[in-house]
């Protein structure tokens, strides 16, 4: 049974638009969620995360959003850049400090000149 | 879905042994596997990329006659860590592709190795 689930499999935005990606989990368990990003050829990089004690955590572009309630997160990047093109990861684990963590299959994000 | 398993999900071993983590694509043939080194902080470190039946491909610093990968199959790949040391201790992911053309990764629940 897949826990992290991220159901777009791809996603095509034009620049400067806002591109939100999304991510669903089923295990009521996991308290803090993360979003990495991968390039082609490199391993995924930590790109923002959130505790489940809030509902929303930006870094620059970057906003997580997150819906208890719905076991539903969503990144959102704004505006969206050509560089921001890459696979996107949702990750879930059961405590901030664990290293166990739970991965989505990824979303292909394009940006469109 | 795609399913892949990753065995041991933890050990414990002593310094000097060697330890081996498998993963298995249990409903696919990954044609490709990757596998990941997590740090602190999150971040995950590409160790190398593992195409079945060929030698492995190592990322820079990463010392392949200590991390031997082997990819015999399109179902398993094999992580062993070679005359490990405390510094080896670390969680230690794989990732496996059906295709070159796939975008879809699925990744095992990951090893914590401890190194005593």
């Amino acid at each position: 049974d897949q826990q992290v689930k991220q159901n777009s499999p791809s996603l095509s935005v034009q620049e400067g638009r806002i591109s939100i990606l999304n991510c669903d989990y089923t295990n009521s368990m996991f308290d803090y969620f993360l979003w990495y990003k991968k390039y082609p050829a490199e391993g995924p990089t930590f790109l923002i995360s959130i505790s489940s004690i809030k509902d929303k955590n930006e870094d620059g572009r970057f906003t997580v959003f997150l819906n208890k309630s719905a076991k539903h997160l969503s990144l959102h990047i704004v505006p969206s850049q050509p560089g921001d093109s890459a696979v996107y990861f949702c990750a879930a684990s059961a405590w901030a400090g664990s290293y166990q963590l739970t991965f989505g299959k990824g979303t292909k994000l394009s940006v469109i000149p | 879905g795609a399913v892949v398993s990753q065995h041991p999900s933890r050990v414990i071993c002593k310094s000097g042994t060697s330890v081996k983590i498998e993963c298995r694509s249990l409903d696919f043939q990954a044609t490709t596997m990757f596998w990941y080194r997590q740090f602190p902080k999150q971040s995950l470190m590409l160790m190398a990329t593992s195409n079945e039946g060929s030698k492995a491909t190592y990322e820079q610093g990463v010392e392949k006659d200590k991390f031997l990968i082997n990819h015999a199959s399109l179902t398993l790949s094999t992580l062993t860590v070679t005359s490990a040391h405390p510094e080896d201790s670390s969680f230690y992911i794989c990732s496996a592709r059906a295709s070159t053309g796939e975008t879809s990764y699925t990744f095992g629940s990951g090893t914590r190795l401890t190194v005593v």
